[in-house]
């Protein structure tokens, strides 16, 4: 198991595109982060998914941001219409049910760097 | 709203001195995460903190719990270049609420100086 994948790991994109970013959690893994990060900044809770189901979604930024996790396996953060705003780091990250009497003790992936020009 | 706060934000230390990170945060939790992130790079579990009185060392790096002051503090000890990184203190909701949602601090960011 090589952790958590992202690709890609750079994005440059005109406002008014849009992009998608995926990220493949640790395979034993059923519950899966999205998170944002701005330059100087820790990170921002946007979802999460257990399995396939998304539980928590009220942090995203604005309906312009959708997440998907089809299979319970990998899942796909898409933005439409990108404004210069979008620009940052996400992250994905991923934890198993019990782990660390379970706390939330994340893995997370390298990220995906999204440049909204 | 929860608000979790680190200072300092910016720390320069020379090697082999010690000093402490604070991180304080506005609501009962029980449960607090530290995490590494070097330039460029995601993020990396260090300690995380389940109860109040918890002391976690790994290391020149010790973290402790003090959930009735909801403070924490990362402790460096003879620090070395190593450890130059920007560090994260997260707080959830505590073990009694199942929440997945982590709060993270802006970050102190920690440069070691020969």
């Amino acid at each position: 198991d090589t952790g958590v994948s992202q690709d890609p790991r750079h994005k440059i994109t005109k406002r008014g595109q849009n992009v998608t970013f995926r990220c493949d959690p640790i395979s034993e893994h059923n519950r899966l982060y999205w998170y944002r990060q701005t330059l100087g900044q820790g990170p921002e809770f946007l979802t999460y998914f257990q399995n396939e189901a998304q539980l928590e979604k009220s942090r995203l930024l604005s309906d312009r941001f959708s997440a998907e996790r089809p299979k319970g396996s990998f899942s796909t953060l898409e933005i439409q219409r990108t404004e210069q705003g979008d620009s940052a780091m996400y992250l994905c990250a991923s934890r198993s049910r019990t782990g660390v009497l379970g706390a939330n003790v994340l893995t997370f992936g390298a990220g995906s760097r999204l440049t909204v020009l | 709203e929860l608000k979790v706060e680190q200072n300092p934000l910016f720390l320069s230390m020379q090697e082999g001195k010690n000093y402490t990170i604070y991180c304080n945060y506005s609501t009962t939790s029980d449960r607090l995460y530290w995490y590494r992130q070097d330039p460029g790079k995601s993020l990396e579990s260090l300690f995380v903190l389940l109860s109040n009185g918890a002391v976690k060392q790994e290391g020149r790096l010790m973290a402790s719990l003090d959930t009735k002051a909801r403070l924490s503090t990362l402790h460096i000890t003879a620090a070395v270049h190593d450890l130059s990184a920007t560090y994260f203190c997260a707080v959830d909701g505590g073990s009694n609420f199942g929440n997945e949602k982590l709060t993270f601090g802006t970050g102190t960011r920690l440069t070691i100086i020969p």
